[in-house]
């Protein structure tokens, strides 16, 4: 398997601007999982599916922020108008599990985001 | 809230030694624990995982305990090569969801 991919994998933008980050996971893998990562806030979650689900998006920093996951294989991460602030690397991680048990996350290789 | 503290932001080591890593949290009751590694512009890579009636779980060189009376887990790597020099993340997960430490970057000098 090729591993969790996203695309792409470095993105500038000036701000304002529409950003859509994607994500493709492991084939079979149930679970999938936004972070975003900085040196001042380390590595936060946004959002997480399960079964292509939404549970908890309480991580979503506020409305300018949006994911969805049409279906097992696809999901994106929208930031709509972006800010300076929103300057980080984004993750996409999947996972085989359930909610009640475990999650060993297999990452992909992060968006390094850039907003001018 | 929930806070997880992992030791001093940088270690530095001798190769040949044992790195001892930290994982301290507070208001949280996770089901089980993870440490992850994760090198310089790549994401984190999973190493093990210990579930919170577990004391110690071992591979190879990687030695994690976890006790959950004093809520702290530590993160033991013995005979350190300086192929192990990355920064460390524990992470707490309770019901699908994983709370990550902000890390500690190891170095081991050759």
């Amino acid at each position: 398997d090729a591993g969790v991919i996203q695309s792409p994998r470095h993105e500038v933008t000036e701000m304002g601007q529409e950003v859509t980050l994607r994500c493709k996971p492991i084939s079979g893998h149930n679970s999938l999982f936004w972070y975003r990562q900085t040196m001042m806030r380390g590595l936060e979650l946004l959002i997480y599916f399960n079964n292509n689900v939404p549970i908890d998006d309480s991580g979503m920093p506020e409305d300018r922020f949006s994911a969805k996951m049409p279906n097992a294989s696809f999901s994106t991460l929208k930031i709509q108008p972006s800010e300076p602030r929103d300057s980080a690397v984004y993750f996409c991680a999947s996972s085989l599990g359930s909610l009640a048990g475990f999650n060993i996350q297999y990452f992909g290789a992060g968006t390094r985001l850039s907003v001018l | 809230s929930q806070k997880i503290e992992q030791n001093s932001e940088a270690l530095n080591i001798q190769e040949g030694k044992t790195a001892t890593l930290t994982c301290n949290y507070t208001n949280y009751s996770p089901a089980y624990l993870q440490w992850y590694r994760q090198d310089p512009g790549r994401g984190p890579v999973f190493l093990l995982l210990i579930r919170e009636n577990e004391k110690e779980k071992r591979k190879e060189r990687l030695k994690v305990t976890f006790d959950t009376t004093l809520k702290q887990s530590l993160f033991h790597i013995t005979a350190s090569q300086p192929a192990d020099s990355a920064t460390y993340l524990c992470a707490l997960t309770n019901a699908g969801k994983s709370t990550f430490g902000d890390g500690t970057t190891l170095t081991v000098k050759p």
